[in-house]
């Protein structure tokens, strides 16, 4: 399976900074990569898909113009929370899609917790 | 948004003992997937389904893609105190690789 790293593994910033989160294939070339957030004992939230070399997609109710995502090459997305504000305080993780049609699958990233104090 | 129903939600047994957990769906999926989640870690992939019917096996992990292609179950065989964690199974469709993710199941073993 793919290889995800996410930097930084924690991050802890003040109300109104910007934070930035990468996430990085290291032994896959991604079109396509997932993010996600989740709460303290809840699953997983989509977020946005990222594509290489286009505009991200974004879910309902997510603020494009607060979580800002780069998809600039291959191997890396970026996800810049900005004017970061104690309710963004959570854990966000990115995913890989790998494989062909029949058989895709995903793999996560180790994950990024935001503290916003 | 849509989340699958899985149960048990929490589960307490002793080492060595058996597990079984399912997920459930109104919708049809055509690939399912289980993920195990540690603290503070993402998840990881456990065991990929592709074909309703299909049973497959990961050493004691075992899951089956239901023929109705709505549901999925995932047992583990002669527990060890590792399996401890948060359990989590997802699906999409073909086209559409968004996941959707089942509530999850946290697994604890008693001493």
């Amino acid at each position: 399976g793919a290889v995800v790293s996410q930097h930084p593994s924690w991050v802890i910033c003040k109300s109104g900074t910007s934070v930035k989160i990468e996430c990085r294939s290291l032994d896959f070339q991604a079109t396509t990569m997932f993010w996600y957030r989740q709460f303290p004992k809840q699953s997983l939230m989509l977020m946005a898909t990222s594509n290489e070399g286009s505009k991200a997609t974004y879910e309902q109710g997510v603020e494009k113009d607060k979580f800002l995502i780069n998809h600039a090459s291959l191997t890396l997305s970026t996800l810049t929370v900005t004017s970061a504000h104690p309710e963004d305080s959570s854990f966000y993780i990115c995913s890989v899609e790998t494989g062909t049609g029949g058989t895709d699958t995903q793999y996560f990233g180790p994950g990024t917790r935001l503290t916003v104090l | 948004g849509q989340q699958l129903n899985q149960s048990p939600q929490s589960m307490f047994i002793q080492e060595g003992e058996d597990v079984s957990m399912n997920c459930t769906s109104s919708s049809i999926f055509n690939t399912w997937l289980w993920y195990k989640q540690d603290p503070g870690e993402g998840p990881v992939l456990l065991i990929a389904l592709y074909k309703a019917g299909e049973l497959t096996s990961n050493g004691r992990l075992t899951a089956q893609f239901g023929i109705t292609r709505k549901d999925s179950f995932l047992n583990i065989s002669a527990s060890i105190p590792s399996d401890v964690g948060i359990y989590f199974c997802a699906a999409f469709n073909f086209g559409n690789e968004k996941l959707t993710f089942g509530t999850g199941t946290r697994l604890t073993i008693i001493p």
